[in-house]
């Protein structure tokens, strides 16, 4: 069976410091596999993209890692900051059909405080 | 920013009322979806769109309906509300995959509906 299962499912940390969100995958084939943020009572929002041959994508403070051999990612936040308080959502591709079917994790919510 | 927009953003109904869910994206997309989320749970596919006229059901069986008149708008229509259609709906648009495995899909602010 596909799924995508994040870990861990919440998370508190202080501003500034740094932290790593963990995502597994059994989704087959895979095609890519993004992190999304999504604001409390807003849609989810791009943050990095990985294909199978992409080992590791930054965009600012956010670096996601992905090793498909032991279908495994991980998104790491550097010098956290308040907006950061958000829910981090891996969300896996398949190539199985056109659609290209999204499988989605249940996020992890990051609260940051000062 | 995406430019995909949801209307209204909050609605409480009651029972038995029928309603609509607006989506528009000014991005020209091709494709769009609308995806139903609870709290602290996965987003789920209901219904998809690849063009004018296209519509299909997603993975989660949902008693709504769609339709796909034009390229900008997707509206989602619940014939007759009911408690266990409270949640929050989301609509996305994608352009069609640059052949790259990288399509990316850009969500609306979505909208929360409780069913009384």
């Amino acid at each position: 069976k596909n799924q995508v299962e994040q870990s861990p499912q919440s998370l508190i940390i202080l501003e500034g410091k740094n932290c790593t969100l963990q995502c597994n995958y059994t989704v087959s084939p895979f095609s890519n596999l993004r992190w999304y943020k999504q604001d409390t009572g807003r849609g989810p929002v791009s943050l990095t993209i990985m294909t199978f041959s992409e080992n590791t994508k930054s965009n600012g403070r956010y670096t996601a890692t992905l090793d498909a051999d032991t279908k495994q990612s991980s998104l790491h936040i550097t010098a956290s900051q308040l907006s950061d308080s958000a829910s981090y959502i891996c969300v896996v591709s398949d190539r199985g059909s056109t659609l290209g079917r999204l499988y989605f994790g249940r996020g992890t919510q990051l609260t940051v405080w000062p | 920013e995406a430019d995909i927009y949801q209307t209204p953003r909050y609605l409480v109904i009651g029972t038995g009322k029928k309603i609509t869910l607006e989506c528009s994206q000014t991005m020209g997309h091709d494709k769009m979806y609308w995806y139903q989320q609870d709290p602290g749970m996965e987003l789920h596919l209901i219904h998809y769109s690849y063009g004018v006229n296209s519509t299909e059901k997603g993975d989660l069986s949902s008693e709504s309906t769609v339709s796909r008149i034009r390229t900008e708008h997707f509206p989602l229509t619940l014939e007759s509300a009911r408690p266990s259609h409270t949640s929050q709906y989301l609509c996305a648009s994608s352009e069609s995959d640059p052949g790259q495995g990288k399509e990316t899909q850009y969500f609306g602010p979505g909208t929360r509906l409780l069913v009384l």
